[in-house]
């Protein structure tokens, strides 16, 4: 039972560079996130997808575009990268209920020079 | 809106001595309220929860109460470990699927 899984684990990137990140989970969750952390700040929650089919924005969408591709899968996308979207990204996932606690990937490195 | 607020850091602590890192939250209702480890280079993971006043969420020696009247979630282990060093992030959640995470704790524990 892997969990969630995120691909790639490192990444780097020039500015206007455009890359996808993939992210996908097999707990059979309905509910999916992407989050980025940043020193001193903490999570903040970029996308969320509370079911198949749905996407919303979070706290800090500005950026990025996202895609839940099946119940499984959810990826982020970086249409043009700019420095201060350097950052380690995490995705998560949880059950359906609101309160449920969140399940997270091991993460992806990225830095944009 | 929500928000957590947890101790800064670093902490720095002897083996076998006592950890307490305060939390305390800000939220229009009710929410679940949780403990998160981070260990160098890896994802979160859940540490323990509670999803209603005086709940006590426990695991691996971590204890935390959800205490409504003073809206904190205080965590606690009686007698630390090296491989405890981490960094540990308080976090809640309401019925929106969304949470929202304190900026972290980093403790290390020396031998």
């Amino acid at each position: 039972n892997a969990g969630v899984t995120q691909t790639p684990k490192f990444q780097v990137l020039k500015t206007g560079q455009s890359m996808t990140l993939q992210c996908a989970q097999d707990m059979n969750h309905n509910s999916m996130y992407w989050y980025r952390q940043d020193p001193g700040m903490g999570l903040r929650l970029i996308y969320y997808s509370a079911s198949e089919g749905t996407t919303d924005k979070g706290e800090v969408p500005n950026g990025y575009n996202v895609s839940r591709l099946n119940k499984r899968e959810f990826s982020l996308r970086l249409e043009s990268a700019a420095p201060s979207q350097t950052s380690v990204y995490f995705c998560a996932s949880s059950a359906s209920t609101g309160g449920a606690a969140p399940y997270f990937g091991p993460g992806t490195r990225l830095t944009v020079t | 809106g929500n928000s957590v607020t947890q101790m800064e850091g670093p902490v720095t602590l002897s083996e076998e001595a006592f950890l307490t890192i305060n939390c305390t939250y800000t939220a229009t209702g009710y929410p679940s309220l949780f403990w998160y480890v981070q260990y160098p280079g890896e994802g979160l993971q859940l540490l323990l929860k509670a999803t209603k006043a005086d709940d006590k969420g426990s695991n691996k020696g971590f204890e935390a109460t959800y205490r409504k009247e003073t809206t904190s979630f205080h965590l606690e282990k009686g007698s630390v470990q090296v491989s405890d060093s981490a960094v540990y992030f308080c976090a809640l959640t309401l019925n929106d699927y969304k949470l929202s995470f304190g900026a972290g704790t980093t403790v290390t524990v020396r031998a």
